[in-house]
Parts: structure tokens; sequence; C-alpha cells
């Protein structure tokens, strides 16, 4: 099946510094978008892309839909203790609405 | 607007033994979702349906079933339990032909001794 590679697997940074995570596909998608994963909580849509090359932004939180249409960047800046938690992409693959998700990356901070 | 709901929150059941997990959603989505999560696995698609009066499998459909008991609501059955069903349930749901966003429930976190 569909297979998302995302990286990296964990990082713990320090309160303030900016965090930059990725995903790709062996596959184009549509459409890429990420959720962040609070503990004992559900997915939470964060940002969605829709078109190659698209930049968008919510906060501190800036994606980017790659021009290849596999892959996908998270960037986060000014890291913050709240922004621990797990993060996700995901996408449909072309012709599909069903999600595939990428295992995830698990984000520390460290006050 | 609460969203998705999911019940129960927490659940142990022994080896063999039945349960429904709930979900309902009042976004008026057409299309709702069953995922389970496990550790190093990400989500995986149990079951889904498109609209009201369909369903079909998704990448683990073994060992349950599901019912589109009307657009609000999609239930899951474990008909006999098993210690490799132990894990977080999720439901969740989208609007046909809105790119893929799905939204999702809380979760129930489901032990089967």
């Amino acid at each position: 099946g569909q297979q998302l590679n995302q990286s990296p697997q964990s990082m713990f940074i320090q309160e303030g510094e900016d965090v930059s995570m990725n995903c790709t596909s062996s596959s184009i998608f549509n459409t890429w978008l990420w959720y962040k994963q609070d503990p004992g909580e559900g997915p939470v849509l964060l940002i969605a892309l829709y078109k190659a090359g698209e930049l968008t932004s919510n906060g501190r939180l800036t994606a980017q839909f790659g021009i290849t249409r596999k892959d996908s960047f998270l960037n986060i800046s000014a890291s913050i203790p709240s922004d621990v938690g797990i993060y996700f992409c995901a996408g449909p693959p072309a012709g599909s609405y069903q999600l595939t998700f990428g295992k995830g990356t698990k984000l520390s901070v460290i006050p | 607007n609460a969203g998705v709901t999911q019940t129960p929150k927490f659940q142990v059941l022994k080896t063999g033994q039945s349960m429904t997990l709930q979900c309902a959603q009042d976004m008026n989505h057409n299309s709702m979702y069953w995922y389970r999560q496990d550790p190093g696995m990400g989500l995986r698609l149990i079951y889904y349906s498109a609209s009201e009066g369909t369903t079909d499998k998704g990448e683990v459909p073994n060992g349950y079933n599901v019912s589109r008991l009307n657009k609000r609501e999609f239930s899951l059955r474990l008909e006999s339990a098993a210690p490799s069903q132990t894990s977080v349930y999720f439901c969740a749901s989208s609007e046909v032909g809105a790119g893929g966003e799905q939204y999702f429930g809380p979760g129930t976190r489901l032990t089967v001794t």
C-alpha cells in the first residue's frame, strides 16, 4: 500500500528554537494535510495544502506543498512548551479520498 | 458544535467478549471513518463509509464490523475481542470532495485481556 515517510521520528528542542519536519511519498498527492495530536487526544488538523508550491501559515506554523507533489514540509517557529505532541502528515493519493498517514514526528520542547 | 464524539472513552474487555464503539458527528459530513492507532504504526483505516448506506473495508478490517446507522452515526463492532485488538480507536468524518480533510474524535482506549 501507499507509504508516507515522515522524518525525523522524534526531536528534542529548546524552547524558542525553530523546528522543521518533512514528509515524502513514493507517488503524487493532490492534497497534503498536517495534524497535531496531544497526549490522550485525537489528531487536530493544523494546515491543509492544495496546490504544488503552496506555502500556508497558521500562526507560528508554516507548511509547504512540494513542487514535485511528492513531499511536504512543516516548520514551527519560536517553539513553546504547548507545541509538544506528535505531528502527522497525511494525504489522499491521487484519485482517492482515503487518507494515508505518516507515522508521526514526536516533538519534545525543553523549557 | 461538538464535532465528532465517541463513546466510551475507555474500555477493558476479556478475550471473546463483544462490544460496540459509538461515533457521532454534527458537521453534516457525508463520509465517516474508523481508524486504529498502535505505537509505531501510525493511524490505520479499519472501515469507512463514503456516504449514508455504504460501507467499505480499509487496510485492517479483520475482526471488525461497522454500521452506518444514519448520516450522523457510524458504529464499530468487535464480535469476539482478541488481545491484538488492544488499541486506541478513532472515528473521523469528512465532507466528500473536501480534499481529504478529516476531523477526528477524542478516541476510545480499548484493552483486551
